[in-house]
């Protein structure tokens, strides 16, 4: 399977605990992207990365929020302190170099918070 | 600042019959505009877009959208649904300066046979 895979699928945590999401983009892909999905709402843009440059982070991005993409390939998006309110599905996108390019999303990670 | 509306949450359509899904947007450019599908349990799977020259765009599975300038729209069409059509459908737009995507809140598209 060639298309952006997301681990894991599932995470249950408590209220307080730190939680690690890993991405893994499409491999010609250099733009890459994590948006947040709650029940009833269409995605929330979070943070975007260029290579391995993290180049906008929305004002959603909590400090309890942090994403890295070391090596310009896989991402990981963490969770510090986590809150019920961070309770979501947490899609990871990438995209080609060209502007014009779609983008394509992995399945997700859903988050729960207890 | 770039927004999408779906002013329908929810369409309803007998198997054979058109479907239409609405989409209106706002950017402070010109805009590139999307349209996704989410299926229970999975991620968001591409149908088409919209970039620049023709306003009638062909996508995947037999949808088609037509952009209109003046109207700020991006209606999604099929001629034919489906069953299997159904499922939950987003629009998004991007100014051609950005390259995040803002989303509207979905619409769910139930075909019934």
């Amino acid at each position: 399977d060639t298309g952006v895979s997301q681990d894991p699928r599932h995470k249950i945590t408590k209220r307080g605990q730190n939680v690690t999401f890993r991405c893994d983009p499409i491999s010609e892909h250099n733009r890459l992207y994590w948006y947040r999905q709650t029940l009833g709402q269409g995605p929330e843009f979070l943070t975007y990365f260029q290579n391995e440059a993290q180049l906008e982070k929305s004002r959603l991005l909590s400090d309890r929020f942090s994403a890295e993409r070391p090596k310009g390939s896989f991402s990981t998006l963490e969770i510090q302190r986590t809150e019920q309110g961070d309770s979501a599905m947490y899609l990871c996108a990438s995209s080609h170099r060209q502007g014009r390019d779609e983008q394509f999303f992995g399945p997700g990670t859903r988050l729960t918070v207890l | 600042a770039q927004s999408v509306a779906q002013p329908e949450d929810q369409v309803n359509v007998a198997e054979g019959n058109p479907l239409t899904v609405k989409c209106t947007y706002s950017v402070s450019g010109n805009p590139y505009l999307f349209w996704y599908v989410q299926y229970p349990n999975r991620g968001l799977q591409f149908l088409l877009k919209y970039i620049t020259g023709d306003n009638l765009v062909k996508g995947s599975y037999g949808f088609e959208a037509e952009f209109n300038k003046s109207q700020t729209s991006f209606h999604l069409k099929k001629p034919s649904a489906l069953v299997s059509d159904s499922a939950l459908y987003f629009c998004a737009v991007r100014d051609r300066g950005d390259y995040k995507l803002s989303f509207g809140a979905g619409t769910t598209v139930t075909v019934r046979a």
